[in-house]
């Protein structure tokens, strides 16, 4: 059971340029989210969606977009990429306790 | 609003000692509390949580009891270890009428020395 899987790991990205984070899980969960980590500011809720179809905002949706096509599946798109976006994203799913994928490390220079 | 606040770290503490990361939290209605764990280079993991009032969430040796009268919900465990060494994170949802987000506390870095 591989759980919450996240693609890439890490990333090196531009100013300016755009790229997407993957999410997929297995369990069939409903809810899925994306945080942000930023060093002493804990997780800040990015986009979330509680089904396919369905997405809405959290705290800090500025610069991103997401879809939820398919239950497995919630990719973040960044367009037009800022230094501002350089953090740790996180994407979890749940049913009644969140899942935590492994993490993206993105650098925006 | 829904808030989480965290005692500010790093804790650091030797092996054996007793642990407290201290957490309030300040919501409208009864939300379920949890206490997440990150370790170095990986993402969060569940410790334990507490569904509503005077539920005591365990694992791993690690412990915290949710008080409604004081809005807490801290976290102790009785002798750490090395391996305890991560980063902790309380947090606060409520899955049925908010769509299941969590809000998180800051974090709260624990350093255990041998």
């Amino acid at each position: 059971n591989a759980g919450v899987t996240q693609t890439p790991k890490f990333h090196i990205l531009k100013i300016g340029q755009s790229m997407t984070l993957q999410c997929t899980q297995d369990m069939n969960h409903n809810y899925m989210y994306w945080y942000r980590q930023d060093p002493g500011m804990g997780l800040k809720l990015i986009y979330y969606s509680v089904g396919a179809g369905i997405t809405d905002k959290g705290e800090v949706p500025n610069g991103y977009n997401v879809s939820r096509s398919t239950t497995e599946d919630f990719p973040l798109r960044l367009e037009l990429a800022a230094p501002s976006q350089t953090s740790v994203y996180f994407c979890a799913s749940s049913l009644t306790e969140a899942f935590f994928g492994q993490g993206t490390r993105l650098t925006v220079v | 609003g829904n808030s989480v606040t965290q005692m500010e770290g790093p804790v650091t503490l030797s092996e054996e000692a007793f642990l407290t990361i201290n957490c309030t939290y300040t919501a409208t209605g009864y939300p379920s509390l949890f206490w997440y764990v990150q370790y170095p280079g990986e993402g969060l993991q569940l410790l334990l949580k507490a569904t509503k009032a005077d539920d005591k969430g365990s694992n791993k040796g690690f412990e915290a009891t949710y008080r409604k009268e004081t809005t807490s919900f801290h976290l102790e465990k009785g002798s750490v270890q090395v391996s305890d060494s991560a980063v902790y994170f309380c947090a606060l949802t409520f899955f049925y009428n908010q769509g299941g987000k969590l809000i998180f506390g800051q974090g709260t870095e624990l350093s255990v020395k041998p």
